[in-house]
């Protein structure tokens, strides 16, 4: 059973849509992750959210974490090319092992 | 944040063989990581590393397909014994610092034919 399910698997958008992201738990976290991996790389984080109904901004993207801190979304405004990629969030509910959602690949077509 | 460097980044195996992979951290770390990554898919814990001690699997992990050793607290390594075409995946190895962000190396692509 995964941990953190993710929605949507797939998404081919043409440049300059927004778009959003679900990533969903049945499980309580101290905090969420969510991480960009492109082609023969590893993940690479992107934000941290650790507070109930926090919303982070990194230039067109937007992370909001739920209140009761079992999901969070990810929204990319205005999507270029370089935004495809693997977006993966991720989550550490004991200790610091982490567990990652089932993952959204992102293709923005110029 | 951590440097991790991992190898070799891509091999070729025989079914049956087994390949070893290398992780080293550039600073000391408690735990390490090892997930397993199928193309475009995400990464599945396979096991935690710890220094002194039996790496704990996570569950469909067992020590004798994935053993691993961690001789230090900036090494570690799995092997991936035995293999077989389903083993045909992208491996990597990472370190947590707290529980706020994972680092990872850029991964072992194994191809086994």
């Amino acid at each position: 059973t995964q941990l953190l399910e993710q929605s949507p698997q797939f998404l081919s958008i043409q440049e300059g849509e927004n778009l959003t992201v679900y990533c969903n738990s049945s499980s309580v976290f101290s905090s969420l992750q969510w991480y960009r991996q492109e082609p023969g790389e590893g993940p690479v984080l992107l934000v941290t959210v650790v507070t109930g109904g926090e919303v982070k901004k990194l230039k067109r993207l937007t992370f909001q974490f739920g209140d009761a801190r079992k999901d969070s979304s990810l929204h990319i405004t205005a999507a270029q090319p370089g935004d495809t990629g693997l977006y993966l969030c991720a989550g550490a509910p004991a200790g610091n092992q982490f567990y990652f959602g089932t993952g959204t690949s992102l293709t923005v077509i110029p | 944040s951590a440097v991790i460097s991992q190898k070799p980044s891509r091999d070729i195996c025989q079914r049956g063989t087994s390949l070893t992979i290398q992780c080293q951290v550039d600073s000391q770390v408690t735990m390490m990581f090892w997930y397993r990554q199928q193309p475009g898919q995400s990464l599945t814990l396979i096991a935690t590393a710890n220094q002194g001690s039996e790496a704990t699997y996570e569950s469909g992990f067992v020590i004798d397909k994935f053993p691993i050793s961690r001789p230090n607290l900036t090494f570690s390594t799995l092997t991936v014994s035995n293999m077989s075409p389903e083993d045909s995946s992208i491996y990597l190895c990472s370190v947590s610092k707290g529980n706020t962000e994972a680092f990872f190396g850029q991964g072992t692509r194994l191809t086994v034919v």
